[in-house]
């Protein structure tokens, strides 16, 4: 049973150009969240979706950052216009019942997509 | 809004005991994890606490305070792999949803 997914790995960007960040569920999964983790910082929530539904996107910058959860394919991230600032690790977790559904519900996180903006 | 606070850094010898200590603020507390992500890795799931009182998974264990705002986490028997960042979350409640709020990590090195 694969976990989550994340690709790429790593993603190097210029600033201005965009960056597409994606994210597969672990199988049977359909709620997802979103963090970025900055060097010597814990992770800071950015947005959670459930398929094709964005439920709390609290966390996202109100400009230039975007998330979608299509009914089908993986979850995408999107930045636009990427700025030196937004260099930082995004990782992406899935749960089965949106962490509330069950008490000891927890996330699952993939390996992350370190971003590098030039 | 949410507060969480843990230490920056630890350090503790091979074989010894640590507990890494987090206190929190936060509105619609419903639970309280504990993380480990290893530099470059996605973070993994420790423990969980709900209810007030001690939890224990093997060298591992986890405590909670309500009223206090307060958890650690226990870690026995320390081992060289043991070295990585410790997240300690508390799950929040947001109108009809809930989410993972994270702390800032604390570091903890072993050494031999």
């Amino acid at each position: 049973n694969a976990g989550v997914m994340q690709n790429p790995r790593h993603l190097v960007r210029r600033r201005g150009q965009e960056a597409r960040l994606r994210c597969s569920p672990m199988k049977g999964h359909s709620h997802v969240y979103w963090y970025r983790q900055l060097p010597e910082e814990g992770l800071k929530f950015m947005v959670y979706l459930q398929k094709e539904n964005i439920i709390d996107e609290s966390g996202m910058p109100k400009e230039r950052f975007s998330a979608e959860f299509p009914k089908e394919g993986p979850s995408i991230l999107r930045i636009q216009q990427v700025v030196r600032g937004d260099s930082a690790a995004y990782f992406c977790a899935s749960s089965p019942t949106g962490t509330g559904g069950r008490r000891n519900e927890k996330l699952f996180f993939g390996s992350g997509t370190q971003l590098s903006v030039l | 809004g949410q507060n969480i606070d843990q230490p920056t850094e630890m350090t503790a010898t091979e074989g010894a005991i640590v507990q890494i200590n987090c206190t929190y603020q936060t509105s619609g507390f419903n639970g309280l994890f504990w993380y480990q992500q290893h530099a470059g890795e996605a973070p993994t799931f420790l423990s969980y606490n709900v209810l007030d009182g001690l939890e224990e998974k093997g060298r591992f264990s986890s405590f909670l305070s309500r009223s206090k705002g307060y958890s650690y986490l226990l870690l026995k028997e320390l081992q060289m792999k043991d070295s990585a960042s410790y997240l300690c979350a508390v799950r929040e409640r947001g109108g009809s949803s809930y989410k993972l709020i994270f702390g800032s990590g604390t570091r903890l090195l072993v050494r031999p």
